[in-house]
């Protein structure tokens, strides 16, 4: 089937407005992550949602960040009152179960400008 | 701490040689996983290779092997007869059985014609 999908591919913003960045898994997978990638830099983890489990939010970098899982398929990720240092790639990224040696399928990533 | 270091921020080589990336992790879990993701400039993000630390066998996938170093704590990726299409940004990955995971900060290659 299809790979994972995020919505919109770009966004770009004002400072102090809030946005909302979609991920759509693999159908079936129960693991979901999301990851922010700064220019040039690795991958630094933000959440992750296993199954009906409570998520992993230790990742998120302050409480303007937030994100949600609905019916164990599509998550969204919201930044409230954007700063210019959200500026970054949002990768989503699923895997079947949670296994460790599990493969991660990422999405394109939603590049975030904040102006 | 769990960390992974990628030692080489950028590399060149010329089309069909052979090139070896280097990574160094530290973990106090002793079982875990060990991945190679590549980024090329399309931003998407694919698996090259994966090791469980509890094999001693390196793993190979065609061009692509590791050598894994558990006693060391490296695990470094080797490309033989590079081609133009591995341009990209490689990832040195370590993640644990709590699903703790962690990016090394990525070595850019470049692929020379």
């Amino acid at each position: 089937g299809a790979g994972v999908s995020q919505s919109p591919s770009n966004k770009v913003t004002e400072k102090g407005k809030d946005v909302e960045l979609r991920c759509d898994p693999i159908s079936g997978h129960t693991a979901l992550y999301w990851y922010r990638q700064s220019l040039g830099q690795g991958l630094e983890f933000l959440i992750y949602f296993q199954g009906n489990s409570a998520p992993d939010k230790s990742g998120l970098p302050s409480d303007r960040f937030s994100a949600e899982r609905t019916g164990g398929s599509v998550s969204t990720l919201t930044i409230q009152r954007t700063q210019q240092e959200d500026s970054a790639v949002y990768l989503c990224a699923s895997s079947r179960d949670s296994p460790p040696s599990n493969e991660q399928f990422f999405g394109p990533g939603t590049r975030l400008t904040v102006l | 701490a769990q960390t992974v270091t990628q030692s080489q921020p950028e590399m060149s080589v010329q089309e069909a040689e052979t090139v070896t990336l280097s990574c160094t992790y530290d973990t106090s879990e002793s079982n875990y996983y060990l991945f190679w993701y590549k980024q090329p400039p399309s931003r998407q993000m694919i698996l090259v290779i994966r090791q469980e630390a509890y094999k001693q066998q390196n793993a190979t996938e065609n061009r692509f092997s590791v050598n894994f170093q558990k006693a060391a704590k490296s695990f470094s990726l080797k490309i033989s007869d590079s081609q133009l299409g591995d341009t990209a940004m490689y990832f040195c990955v370590l993640r644990n059985r709590d699903d703790k995971i962690i990016f090394g900060k990525g070595t850019r290659l470049h692929i020379l014609p």
